[in-house]
């Protein structure tokens, strides 16, 4: 069964250090999405992306976020300089069309900011 | 802007008990709405959805049904098992003026199913 896949599980980074968390969508979705969730809260929309830009962006993906989408497969998160705040499990979710189609989601990176 | 509210957990029960998980929601127009399950270690998981009002999703036993009317759509499984255990997050799809559409989380309920 397809699926999304996210690398690493787990990374431990220092403040102010770059991150790129790397997800590889279904081969055949057009739709990309990150989610965050911080520990205990909600599950937050980053941004989503169609057509190899940016689609719509939350309040949270402020200039130190950027997405990519560098081949045919891979679809990258980078944060710049790391806050604190930063450390969550982030999701990426991709899907083949808009209103009601399903989203599938990978199994998440958590990132540990020190 | 749209919202979603589910209960607080953690929501403790014996097997085969009845379940219930409450959601609300807030949405400007004709929201998609979800149940997505997160096993301990896994992703979010689709567990069923439904995209118009009295719609009812139903999956592996769980059903929610949309009720316009009080802006619910309230998890249900008749009889649980201990391999239900996980957190439950309920959302919603609603589409920008853009024509693009994102998930809207609530903020999960932990299930736990003692045997």
């Amino acid at each position: 069964e397809p699926e999304v896949t996210q690398t690493p599980s787990h990374q431990v980074t220092q403040m102010g250090q770059e991150v790129i968390l790397r997800c590889v969508p279904i081969s055949n979705h057009l739709y990309f999405y990150w989610y965050r969730q911080i520990l205990g809260q909600k599950v937050e929309f980053l941004v989503s992306f169609y057509n190899n830009e940016i689609s719509e962006k939350s309040e949270i993906f402020d200039d130190q976020f950027s997405v990519e989408r560098p081949d045919g497969s891979n679809f990258t998160l980078k944060i710049r300089s790391t806050k604190l705040e930063d450390s969550a499990m982030y999701f990426c979710a991709s899907r083949t069309g808009t209103g009601g189609s399903e989203a599938f989601f990978g199994q998440g990176t958590r990132l540990t900011v020190v | 802007g749209n919202s979603v509210t589910q209960m607080e957990g953690p929501v403790t029960l014996s097997e085969e008990a009845f379940l219930t998980i409450n959601c609300t929601y807030t949405a400007t127009g004709y929201p998609s709405l979800f149940w997505y399950v997160q096993y301990p270690g896994e992703g979010l998981q689709l567990l069923l959805k439904a995209t118009k009002a009295d719609d009812k999703g139903s999956n592996k036993g769980f059903e929610a049904t949309y009720r316009k009317e009080t802006t619910s759509f309230h998890l249900e499984k008749g009889s649980v098992q201990v391999s239900d255990s996980a957190v439950y997050f309920c959302a919603l799809s609603d589409r920008f003026p853009s024509g693009y559409s994102t998930l809207t989380f609530g903020k999960g309920t932990m299930l736990l199913v003692s045997p």
